[in-house]
């Protein structure tokens, strides 16, 4: 079955550094999406990516879907206390019924 | 905003037990779905459902799991008889009719404890 696997599982930065999740899947997506949860919180929708090379900003975020749609990352920029938590990313199956999620980086950020 | 709700919160059963989780989506969304996440690890799909049945389950969902719409509003997942594995967090989330790459919406979760 479908498998998606993120890197790192967990980051420690201090506030202000940059921070990157890498997420590849085993089989080509048809899109992909991140989502947040912070500790003691359920997932939130970010955003969702469905061109391949597709590039997408949010504020200091900036998510972007490999050419081959089986890869994505999502980088920070200067990270403030207020990102602490796990990061996932998801991909459906080709029917579009089910919704596989990586493993999670989890983000923590030191004041 | 609509928010997707699950009752209730924390849900504390004997190994053995029977136990139904609740949730009620949001109320214009079509596809809804059961999550299970054990402490600290990753978000796992359980099954998804359409139009009053089940579109797709995972390995985990077998036959001790069973998910229903028993009216307009709710749905429910029911563990048969629990088992001490079954201690995690049970998220419900729902989407919109539509194409697939539409946000899910997830709901608080129900921490469930098996002793």
């Amino acid at each position: 079955g479908q498998q998606v696997m993120q890197i790192p599982q967990y980051q420690h930065v201090q506030e202000g550094e940059d921070f990157t999740t890498y997420c590849n899947s085993s089989t080509t997506l048809s899109n992909i999406q991140w989502y947040k949860q912070r500790p003691g919180g359920h997932p939130v929708f970010l955003i969702q990516l469905v061109k391949s090379g597709e590039v997408k900003k949010q504020k200091r975020l900036t998510f972007q879907f490999g050419e081959a749609k089986k890869n994505s990352s999502l980088h920070i920029t200067a990270t403030q206390t207020t990102d602490v938590g796990t990061y996932f990313c998801a991909g459906y199956n080709n029917a579009g019924n089910m919704l596989t999620f990586g493993g999670g980086t989890r983000l923590m950020v030191k004041p | 905003e609509p928010e997707v709700t699950q009752t209730p919160s924390h849900q504390v059963t004997q190994m053995g037990q029977e136990v139904i989780l609740r949730c009620v989506p949001i109320s214009n969304h079509l596809y809804f779905y059961w999550y299970r996440q054990i402490l600290g690890q990753k978000v796992e799909f359980l099954v998804s459902f359409y139009n009053n049945e089940i579109s797709e389950k995972s390995e985990i969902f077998d036959d001790q799991f069973s998910v229903e719409r028993p009216d307009g509003s709710n749905f429910t997942l029911k563990i048969r008889s629990t088992k001490l594995e079954d201690s995690a967090m049970y998220f419900c989330a729902s989407r919109p009719s539509g194409l697939f790459n539409q946000p899910q919406h997830f709901g608080d979760g129900t921490r469930l404890s098996i002793l």
